[in-house]
């Protein structure tokens, strides 16, 4: 079964600039999750989505940053415009339920790691 | 509100020695679940073991168990004979309605 899959690996831009991040998720997987690790710290939730649909996104910092998930699948997370304070590793998972609330075991992909200058 | 606590910033280890990774837990909701990842070097968080709040037995998954203490809100990682390839971190998290995540652990298996 293949994993999470992430896209780019790496990413050097100039603050002021935009990027974005591409994440497949486990094959059937209805919940994806984008968080952002910062050097030093475990990872952080951004954005929680339900097949297409936003569960929570109450950690995004909603003036630069966006997510979509269109189809349900696939998921895009963009930085617009990229601060030096977003310079991170940006982890995407996607989860399963084993049985009952708080039970979903999240697989994470290998991540992207963004230096902003 | 959820936290969860990792006091051990490193943590080294004899090769084929056993080691506990600390990790306490603090959430006023009865159903919970607790994790345990490790991230090597290369940055991917590889999924360990689960605990849920009402399970009985404490978990186990081949060199890995969970040390679960209900009333102390304790969930501390055992590692048995270590392993070179052992060498990460490892972080603790607990989920809720949302998952969080420890500080982590840097675990070094000496030769």
């Amino acid at each position: 079964e293949a994993g999470v899959a992430q896209s780019p690996r790496y990413k050097i831009i100039e603050k002021r600039q935009s990027v974005a991040f591409w994440c497949n998720p486990i094959s059937g997987h209805a919940t994806l999750y984008w968080y952002q690790q910062i050097l030093g710290q475990g990872p952080k939730l951004l954005i929680q989505f339900q097949n297409n649909g936003v569960v929570d996104d109450s950690q995004l910092p909603k003036d630069r940053f966006s997510a979509e998930r269109l189809k349900g699948v696939d998921s895009t997370l963009k930085i617009q415009p990229a601060k030096l304070e977003d310079s991170a590793v940006y982890l995407c998972a996607s989860s399963v339920v084993i049985s009952g609330r708080g039970s979903e075991t999240q697989y994470f992909g290998p991540g992207t790691r963004l230096l902003v200058l | 509100a959820q936290k969860i606590t990792q006091t051990q910033p490193g943590m080294f280890v004899q090769e084929k020695e056993a080691v506990t990774l600390d990790c306490t837990y603090d959430t006023s909701d009865p159903s919970y679940g607790l994790f345990w990842y490790k991230q090597p070097s290369s940055g991917e968080m590889i999924f360990l073991i689960y605990q849920g709040s009402y399970d009985q037995q404490n978990a186990t998954e081949g060199r890995y168990s969970l040390n679960f203490q209900k009333a102390r809100k304790s969930a501390n990682l055992v590692i048995s004979a270590s392993q070179l390839g052992d060498s990460a971190m490892y972080f603790c998290a607990m989920r809720v309605y949302d998952m969080r995540f420890g500080a982590g652990t840097r675990l070094t298996v000496k030769p």
